[in-house]
């Protein structure tokens, strides 16, 4: 089965630095990724996704994530963090049948 | 606007009743899933539909139903046999791959 691991529960960083936000993913095959992120008591928004390709993908809100297949990682980078950014931040993994299997969780504290 | 609409946002339910959440969307999408959210859990997948008059169990889909008899719509119907129905629970939809999601809706056995 696929599945992805978010090793940090929560993630600290100041405004103006930038942010990482870690996942590792273990699959059979070619993994699809992706990232979304979710404000307090509303759905889920996509972010970007990994199919093919370049390694970097650049997403929405000046988000990337960097694809390592050597480290089965796709972390989520930002280069200057805004304290807006401050969410809770899933990374997905597609499984067959065309469904998303995601990880725990983790929150994104910016602070000014 | 195109989008999924969830309600009641908010719905409070008493033990040994069942409880039905809508979802209905308008991008033209043929698949739509349900999820539910725990505090450090992440997302659960409890049902998915490919196409109309079709549905599949996702992992945790005891005590749960739903239908799928138009393209637009996809209840959940929280049933009396579910040990620990309090969650966000999520709808989403897809055409091509990433997951589209609505607002959720909050259930709270009182």
């Amino acid at each position: 089965a696929q599945s992805v691991a978010q090793p940090e529960d929560q993630v600290n960083v100041a405004e103006g630095n930038p942010l990482t936000v870690k996942c590792t993913y273990s699959v059979s095959g070619n993994p699809y990724l992706f990232w979304y992120v979710q404000y307090p008591n509303r759905g889920l928004q996509f972010l970007l996704k990994y199919i093919t390709g370049d390694n970097l993908v650049k997403g929405s809100y000046g988000f990337e994530a960097e694809f390592n297949k050597s480290q089965t990682s796709f972390h989520l980078k930002k280069p200057s963090a805004l304290v807006s950014d401050s969410a809770l931040y899933f990374c997905a993994v597609r499984e067959y049948g065309n469904k998303l299997v995601f990880g725990a969780g983790t929150i994104l504290r910016v602070k000014s | 606007d195109g989008g999924i609409t969830q309600s009641p946002k908010y719905l409070f339910r008493k033990e040994g009743q069942n409880v039905t959440l809508s979802c209905e969307q308008n991008l033209n999408h043929d698949a739509m899933y349900w999820y539910r959210q725990d505090p450090g859990q992440g997302l659960r997948l409890i049902y998915y539909s490919q196409i109309v008059n079709d549905f599949q169990k996702g992992d945790i889909a005891e005590g749960y139903s739903v239908s799928r008899e138009k393209k637009e719509s996809f209840p959940l119907t929280v049933t009396s046999a579910q040990k620990n129905p309090t969650a966000f629970y999520l709808c989403a939809s897809s055409l091509t791959g990433e997951l589209f999601f609505g607002e959720g809706s909050r259930l709270t056995v009182l």
